[in-house]
């Protein structure tokens, strides 16, 4: 079976510029999670959506968006990118929507590189 | 907020041998998994090992196995017979809600020939 799936593996953009980042969760997992990890940290949560619906944000400004398909693919959007966006985004996806109670797989990541 | 503390950035251990990493956790719920991962070079987050909270018993999962002490928020890794194949990032993660996962910074651990 199909792993957690993200595309592109490796992106350069330019400052101001607009990403999208896409992810496939596992079948039959309807719970997709982003999360950042900068160099040298632990990921940082972002989003979670489940059955299509926003469950949690975490800390990062509205420049962040993202939403979850029928299908229950995701994308992630970043607009108007900085410097300090670069960094390994990372998908995660889940049979239920709580991590109390299920376990989180990962995708390969997506390295997002703004210069 | 809740947070993840690992307290070893590095670690080094012979091959064969055994090494445990340390991790203690913040967390207001009363039934949660504790989780470690490890990162390789290739990045992908690959999960090690799970602990249920409200089970007395250790997770063990072939070489690797906890020590959790829910009273102490405590939850560490304990890795036996170590190959070279483990060295990676190894992190701590918790609940921080229902909704996400809080992670400590990592661990690096280097197995040597």
């Amino acid at each position: 079976d199909a792993g957690v799936t993200q595309s592109p593996t490796h992106l350069i953009k330019t400052r101001g510029q607009h990403v999208t980042l896409r992810c496939s969760p596992i079948s039959g997992h309807k719970s997709v999670s982003w999360y950042q990890q900068v160099l040298g940290q632990g990921p940082q949560f972002i989003f979670q959506y489940y059955e299509k619906e926003e469950r949690g944000r975490g800390n990062f400004p509205d420049r962040f968006s993202a939403r979850q398909f029928p299908n229950y693919s995701s994308e992630l959007n970043v607009n108007a990118l900085l410097l300090g966006d670069s960094a390994l985004y990372l998908c995660a996806s889940s049979f239920l929507s709580s991590p109390l109670n299920t376990e989180a797989f990962f995708g390969q990541g997506t390295r997002l590189t703004v210069v | 907020a809740q947070t993840v503390t690992q307290s070893q950035p590095e670690m080094s251990v012979q091959e064969a041998e055994t090494v445990t990493l340390s991790c203690t956790y913040d967390t207001s719920e009363s039934n949660y998994y504790l989780f470690w991962y490890k990162q390789p070079p290739s990045r992908q987050m690959i999960l090690v090992i799970r602990q249920e909270a409200y089970k007395q018993q250790n997770a063990t999962e072939n070489r690797f196995s906890v020590n959790f002490q829910k009273a102490a928020k405590s939850f560490s890794l304990k890795i036996s017979d170590s190959q070279l194949g483990d060295t990676a990032m190894y992190f701590c993660a918790s609940p921080g809600g229902s909704e996400k996962l809080v992670f400590g910074k990592g661990t690096k651990l280097t197995v040597n020939p």
